[in-house]
């Protein structure tokens, strides 16, 4: 089944305390993008990679680091997450930046 | 299973004509229904619907929710060209987790 995955679903984590929030898919897509949903604010990217080796800064990168080695996997990194950072995640890919992306579940991160 | 499904896929019209995209839905613990635009980037927020009944309009584009029937339009009147995009509606549920459908693809010929 094709499918966006992310990992952990539910984290709930202390300020500075570096965490990882993992995102495969099995699509072959080249595009994967990174966003985060907050109460009216709506889906606002934070990072996106065109390939493997390829990301750019979204409209919120600030506090976040991205990864593409793999075309499958792209990792969000939080090296000192702080309370402003608590967040719904997306993940997302696509075959190229201008189809339609497919997004995963979602991570509800909490950080106290 | 939670899902949310939207229909049509895809849509070709003129510019000047009306256009209605339909969202329809089974999710437990339903809170609000959104909809979404999506150009070459990140998805811009459209609406948010809560209540049915209650139409929600921004310019040409309008939205309405039915909890009864669990479905969703989003209207768009005298269509232009810069309407063309993907619109994705997405389900919230208490909980946070948020089911989004695959989109309606529009395209509109000047």
């Amino acid at each position: 089944e094709a499918q966006v995955t992310q990992n952990p679903r539910y984290l709930i984590t202390v300020t500075g305390k570096k965490l990882t929030v993992t995102c495969s898919q099995n699509m072959n897509h080249e595009y994967m993008s990174w966003y985060r949903q907050d109460p009216g604010l709506g889906l606002r990217q934070i990072y996106y990679s065109m390939n493997v080796e390829v990301t750019d800064k979204g409209d919120v990168p600030e506090g976040y680091k991205v990864s593409r080695k793999e075309k499958r996997n792209f990792p969000l990194i939080l090296e000192s997450p702080s309370p402003n950072q608590t967040s719904l995640y997306f993940c997302a890919s696509s075959p190229s930046g201008s189809d339609t992306q497919y997004f995963g579940p979602g991570t509800r991160l909490t950080v106290l | 299973e939670d899902k949310v499904v939207q229909s049509p896929l895809s849509l070709v019209v003129h510019e000047g004509d009306t256009v209605t995209l339909n969202c329809s839905y089974e999710v437990t613990n339903f809170r609000s229904l959104l909809w979404y635009k999506q150009e070459k980037k990140a998805p811009t927020f459209l609406f948010m619907l809560t209540s049915s009944g209650i139409e929600k309009k921004s310019g040409r584009l309008s939205s309405i929710l039915d909890k009864k029937e669990l479905f969703s339009i989003l209207n768009i009147t005298a269509t232009q060209t810069g309407d063309s995009a993907v619109y994705l509606c997405a389900v919230e549920r208490r909980g946070d987790k948020i089911i989004f459908g695959k989109g309606t693809r529009l395209h509109i010929l000047p």
